[in-house]
């Protein structure tokens, strides 16, 4: 299984919007409805921010939002803020009962 | 409040074995699905398999063989022992909640365990 591709890193200046981009297969993200997003700010271990696809759960802001478009799941941040510069992880749960990651995300903001 | 304590870094020679530990605390351990994730250096995250809220274990064929996850419910602490080490191992280790049965998301991680695998 490979992993699902994502753009290496993404830029914005605070307040704009950015939009992280997770392509995979009809096996994985086209197929279910159950892909997430970590954030994870260096050093530090992933935090959930959206869950089936559009989900978020209890204390993540509602700048952070998930949507999904065939085999494409896409997280966008609106009003970026400077706490917002971490690494972005998708993930999706596949056919075959396993579950894979995005290659990854840098946010930057400038 | 929730939390998952790993154990500490671990240094190993190549062919090797390594178990480490994550002792959970907050929360009811028999009703939860538990995973093992890991990240090399610089790298993305990548699921190693999952032990059952009902003790049976599933995991991704490339790791098939070599990891072994298990669990002492008398001490709420799961385990993940990784065997036939390789350069290739070295990474950190996480073991990471699923908030309730098919929920198919990860919502508590340990703080990671690092595994350094040089001759």
């Amino acid at each position: 299984q490979s992993a699902l591709n994502q753009p290496p890193s993404v830029s914005g200046s605070p307040g704009q919007s950015v939009t992280i981009s997770c392509t995979g297969t009809s096996s994985d993200v086209g197929g279910y409805d159950r892909v997430s997003w970590y954030q994870q700010p260096p050093g530090t271990a992933p935090k959930v921010m959206i869950y089936d696809v559009s989900n978020r759960p209890s204390g993540v802001p509602d700048r952070f939002s998930g949507s999904k478009s065939g085999n494409t799941a896409s997280l966008t941040i609106s009003g970026l803020q400077a706490e917002d510069e971490a690494d972005y992880y998708c993930c999706s749960f596949t056919s075959t009962r396993i579950y894979v990651f995005g290659t990854g995300t840098k946010v930057t903001v400038l | 409040q929730v939390q998952l304590v790993q154990s500490g870094a671990e240094v190993k020679k190549p062919g090797a074995s390594v178990k480490i530990s994550c002792k959970t605390s907050g929360y009811t351990f028999t009703n939860y699905y538990m995973h093992w994730m890991r990240q090399a250096p610089g790298q993305g995250l990548e699921w190693m398999g999952i032990i059952y809220s009902g003790g049976g274990t599933s995991y991704p064929q490339n790791f098939q063989g070599r990891v072994t996850v298990t669990r002492d419910t008398s001490t709420s602490t799961v385990y993940m022992e990784l065997s036939s080490l390789r350069s290739e191992d070295t990474a950190i280790y996480y073991c990471v909640r699923e908030p309730h049965s098919g929920a198919y998301y990860f919502d508590y991680w340990g703080q990671g365990t690092l595994v350094t695998v040089s001759s």
